[in-house]
């Protein structure tokens, strides 16, 4: 898998937007941008993903640049709740394989009251 | 609840004794997978299966570390001899089958911390 490279660390106030930044270069064609977070004590939960359009749902909007080589996790507005590891993770779609997840450290979001 | 679940949430155990770890997934998932986490790090594939069959397994999973997933439901990790090295939080993930869309989301269970004295 393609690697990403993500800041250790971010801090955001409560209910200001965050944009969390991915760099991805060395992403492939059939490379699906996927988002993950973990909140303490707990295991990783899914964000969002996406190919090449920018992506909206319940919990964030990725924007994913013209040549794909970056991509941002946006939080509309931040709640403390949303406080965690947001790991930005490349996986190919080739049929068969296992899919596995491969995670970097990802960055730390710390949103203060 | 219909998430996944494991079992125990914390084992502690002394060095050189055998651990087993249970993981129920999401009852119609056909994809089981199991990662390992140290502390300040990203979770590592350690091995998944596709219904019964283990399809994969990551160089990390040692000769000591064994998995089962018999009737393709719930799986085991079992770790024989453990070393203090051992010591992690073992997630345990399910999803469907691979989608054209690329999805394939993996739902997370809590885990299990594993201390090995």
């Amino acid at each position: 898998d393609a690697k990403t490279t993500q800041p250790n660390s971010m801090e955001s106030n409560e209910e200001e937007p965050v944009h969390l930044p991915c760099n991805h270069s060395t992403i492939s064609g059939t490379d699906y941008i996927h988002w993950y977070r973990q909140l303490p004590s707990q295991g990783p939960e899914y964000v969002i993903h996406g190919l090449t359009s920018n992506v909206n749902n319940r919990m964030a909007s990725l924007a994913i640049a013209e040549d794909r080589k970056s991509s941002t996790l946006i939080l509309h507005r931040a709640t403390l709740r949303d406080a965690a590891v947001y790991y930005c993770i490349l996986r190919a779609y080739s049929g068969a394989g296992s899919y596995q997840l491969t995670f970097g450290k990802g960055t730390k979001l710390s949103v203060i009251p | 609840d219909t998430g996944v679940s494991q079992d125990p949430r914390h084992k502690i155990t002394k060095r050189g004794q055998n651990v087993t770890f249970r993981c129920d997934p999401i009852s119609e998932h056909n994809r089981l997978y199991w990662y390992r986490q140290t502390l300040g790090q990203g979770p590592e594939f350690l091995t998944y299966f596709q219904n019964e069959a283990q399809l994969e397994k990551s160089r990390l999973l040692s000769d000591r570390f064994s998995a089962e997933r018999p009737k393709g439901s719930f799986s085991t990790l079992e770790i024989q001899r453990t070393e203090q090295g051992d010591s992690a939080m073992y997630l345990c993930a399910s999803s469907l089958d691979p989608s054209s869309k690329g999805s394939n989301e993996q739902f997370f269970g809590p885990g299990t911390r594993l201390t090995v004295l």
